[in-house]
C-alpha cells in the first residue's frame, strides 16, 4: 500500500506556464513533506520543503502547498524553464526521533515544452 | 554544502559475484546512511537504514544476508550485493543524515547482472 501517491506519472508544461504537481499521503503520522528533483541516472536533489506547522512555504520560482485536512500537497513552479524538464519526487517522513527514512512517491515526469 | 559521494556510478558483473557499493559523506559526520533501490518508473524504496557503529535495520521485504550493510566510520557506509543474480539489476542510492538535518543523497549506482 502506498503511503505517498503521486497519481500523474508525467506532466508537459509550455515554457513560461505554471507547472503544478499533485502528491496525496495516508500517514497522518508524517509531518515534514520535500520534493525532489531527479535527472536520469543521478541521484535526487532536495528542491523545497514544509513543515506540517505551515501551509506554504516558498522559494524563488518554487512553492510547495500544504492541505493537512486532505493530506494533500502541490509544487508549483512558475515561471517553468526547459532546465525543469526532470522527474520530481514527493517525499514524506514522520521527524518524531529524526532517524527515519524517507517515504517516497512514484514520481511525475515534468517536460517542459517550448 | 554537503556532498555524498558513491561510488562506483555504474557497474556490470556477471550472475553469481558480489558487487560492493560505497557512500561517503565528505564534508560531515553521517550518523546515520539509508540505501534505496529504485526499479524503472517507480519510487524510491528504503531498503535499509545504517547506523554507524551497530547493526543496520532492514526493511520488510529485503534479505540482509543478500544486502550486506557495514557502517564502520562516521563518514563511510557500504552496501555488498552478495551472489548478484540479473533480477538485482537496479539503480542503488544511498542517503546520508547530518544529526536532525535532512537527507544528502549520492548520485547513485546503476547496476547490470548479466
Amino acid at each position: 500500500d502506498q503511503q505517498v501517491k503521486q497519481n500523474s506519472p508525467s506532466l508537459s508544461v509550455q515554457e513560461g506556464r505554471i507547472s503544478i504537481l499533485n502528491c496525496d499521503y495516508t500517514n497522518s503520522m508524517f509531518d515534514y513533506f520535500l520534493w525532489y528533483k531527479k535527472y536520469p541516472a543521478e541521484g535526487p536533489t532536495f528542491l523545497i520543503s514544509i513543515s506540517s506547522i505551515k501551509d506554504k512555504n516558498e522559494d524563488g520560482r518554487f512553492t510547495v502547498f500544504l492541505n493537512k485536512s486532505a493530506k494533500h500537497l502541490s509544487l508549483h513552479i512558475v515561471p517553468s524553464q526547459p532546465g525543469d524538464s526532470a522527474v520530481y519526487f514527493c517525499a514524506a517522513s514522520a521527524r518524531v526521533g529524526g532517524a527515519d527514512g524517507l517515504t517516497f512517491g512514484k514520481g511525475t515526469h515534468l517536460i517542459i515544452q517550448p | 554544502g554537503a556532498v555524498v559521494s558513491q561510488h562506483p556510478s555504474r557497474v556490470i558483473c556477471k550472475s553469481g559475484t558480489s558487487v560492493k557499493i560505497e557512500c561517503r559523506s565528505l564534508d560531515f559526520q553521517a550518523t546515520t546512511m539509508f540505501w534505496y533501490r529504485q526499479f524503472p518508473k517507480q519510487s524510491l524504496m528504503l531498503m535499509a537504514t545504517s547506523n554507524e557503529g551497530s547493526k543496520a535495520t532492514y526493511e520488510q521485504g529485503v534479505e540482509k544476508d543478500k544486502f550486506l550493510i557495514n557502517h564502520a566510520s562516521l563518514t563511510l557506509s557500504t552496501l555488498t550485493v552478495t551472489s548478484a543474480h540479473p533480477e538485482d539489476s537496479s539503480f542503488y542510492i544511498c542517503s546520508a543524515r547530518r544529526s536532525n538535518e535532512r537527507l544528502f543523497f549520492g548520485s547513485g549506482t546503476q547496476l547490470s547482472v548479466l
